[in-house]
């Protein structure tokens, strides 16, 4: 079965400081990439997707990641967090089938 | 368009209870899902339904059933509550294709 690890659960850091989530899946085939967001309270809203093309995607709100095929990982980078990026970030993964795969989410508080 | 609704919000029920979640959308989304949302375990899918009057098992179906009669309404239901389903419960659709998939607010249960 499909699996998709995020490394951390937590994320701790202060504003201005830059940000990487890891993503790593287990499909080898063709799939699709997303990142979802979900803020305190909030339902979970896209911050970006990858179908094909250009491996280095940009999303809403000054986030991007990069599909890196060779190591099945699609890690989410900011350059400069800002207080109102506290939230609980998710990858997932379509492998071709109708279902999302889901990692565990890593919490990211950022401090004023 | 008001997206992607749930019904209700909050809900607590006892042991043995039943009850009807309700998600409707107003996108004319052929697909839709239901996920349970646990600490550190990210979403995971429960059931899910690729067009009117289908409906598939997901990852967690046990404890639950669903249908689609109408392609805009898609009922999770749940015939005798136990405390594992304490959860928070979301719907999503998706368009045919590449699409990611459009999120409701929720549903926050309690079982006791």
């Amino acid at each position: 079965a499909q699996s998709v690890s995020q490394h951390n659960h937590h994320v701790i850091l202060s504003e201005a400081a830059s940000l990487e989530l890891g993503c790593n899946y287990s499909y080898g085939g063709t799939v699709n990439l997303f990142w979802y967001v979900q803020y305190p309270g909030q339902h979970l809203q896209l911050l970006l997707k990858y179908f094909s093309g250009d491996p280095l995607v940009k999303g809403i709100k000054g986030f991007e990641a990069e599909f890196i095929k060779s190591k099945f990982s699609f890690n989410l980078r900011k350059p400069s967090v800002q207080w109102s990026d506290t939230a609980e970030y998710f990858c997932a993964v379509k492998n071709g089938g109708n279902k999302l795969t889901f990692g565990g989410g890593t919490r990211v508080l950022v401090k004023p | 368009n008001a997206g992607v609704t749930q019904t209700p919000k909050f809900r607590v029920l006892k042991t043995g209870q039943s009850m009807t979640l309700l998600c409707a959308q107003d996108m004319n989304h052929e697909y839709m899902y239901w996920y349970r949302q646990d600490p550190g375990m990210g979403l995971r899918l429960i059931h899910y339904s690729v067009g009117e009057g289908t409906t598939a098992k997901g990852e967690v179906p046990d404890g639950y059933n669903v249908s689609r009669l109408k392609k805009q309404n898609f009922l999770l239901g749940l015939e005798s509550a136990a405390p594992s389903q304490t959860s928070v419960y979301f719907c999503a659709s998706r368009p045919d294709g590449p699409y990611e998939q459009y999120f409701g607010p929720g549903t926050r249960l309690t079982v006791t």
